[in-house]
């Protein structure tokens, strides 16, 4: 099915771990974002991208890093995990269409905790 | 920081009856979309609203905006158990790629 994938699931690290989570999208959207979901605090932007090669700052980038190498992926890299960034991750990404970016795709989300 | 909060926090309602649930934001947008989150899924788009619109349809939902007020409100008629779910909006300020700004959500039960 055409979307937003997304692996893992689910993962477990430890303090001071690194881990990529995945995120791939077949529809040739330009754009591509991460989230966090934290309980009673809606969805933060980390990262996003408007196209390969394009990477920018959201509202709480710090311990993350991402890269655009293709139009299909946007990894985003977690460089030494700490316990505050135990979250649900979120990828989405979008069309674009003339004034701005559109009805977003969401993946399924990646559960990370962090001990 | 939150751009958008969704009011109530929590709704209740029995099956078949209409689901009101409102979005308040604090600076201009370009425009303002809400989302249908299941509970351990993602985000599902439902519905966007330029701000130059005053008001959505589509199916069960409509959404109306109101920039003056700096508010939104979407509206579920004939609510079903599978609408049970929280609903965030989500505003887009300025036609840059900078993102959409999400509220807290409202979780919505549907009971049958």
């Amino acid at each position: 099915n055409a979307g937003v994938t997304q692996t893992p699931k689910f993962q477990v690290l430890k303090t001071g771990q690194s881990m990529t989570l995945q995120c791939a999208q077949d529809m040739n959207h330009e754009y591509m974002s991460w989230y966090r979901q934290d309980p009673g605090m809606g969805l933060r932007l980390i990262h996003y991208s408007v196209g390969a090669g394009i990477t920018d700052q959201g509202e709480v980038p710090n311990g993350y890093n991402v890269s655009r190498s293709t139009t299909e992926d946007f990894p985003l890299r977690l460089l030494s995990a700490a316990p505050s960034q135990t979250s649900v991750y979120f990828c989405a990404s979008s069309y674009s269409a003339g004034d701005g970016y559109y009805g977003y795709t969401f993946g399924s989300g990646t559960r990370l905790t962090v001990v | 920081s939150q751009q958008g909060e969704e009011d109530p926090q929590a709704l209740s309602i029995q099956e078949g009856e209409n689901a009101t649930m409102n979005c308040s934001y604090k600076t201009s947008i370009n425009n303002l979309q809400w989302y249908r989150q299941n509970s351990g899924r993602g985000l599902v788009h439902l519905i966007l609203i330029r701000s130059n619109e005053r008001e959505k349809h589509s199916g069960r939902l409509r959404v109306t905006l109101d920039t003056s007020k700096k508010s939104s409100s979407l509206l579920i008629t004939a609510s079903r158990a599978a609408d049970t779910a929280s609903y965030f909006c989500a505003t887009k300020s300025g036609g840059g790629a900078d993102g959409l700004t999400f509220g807290k959500g409202t979780h919505l039960i549907i009971q049958p």
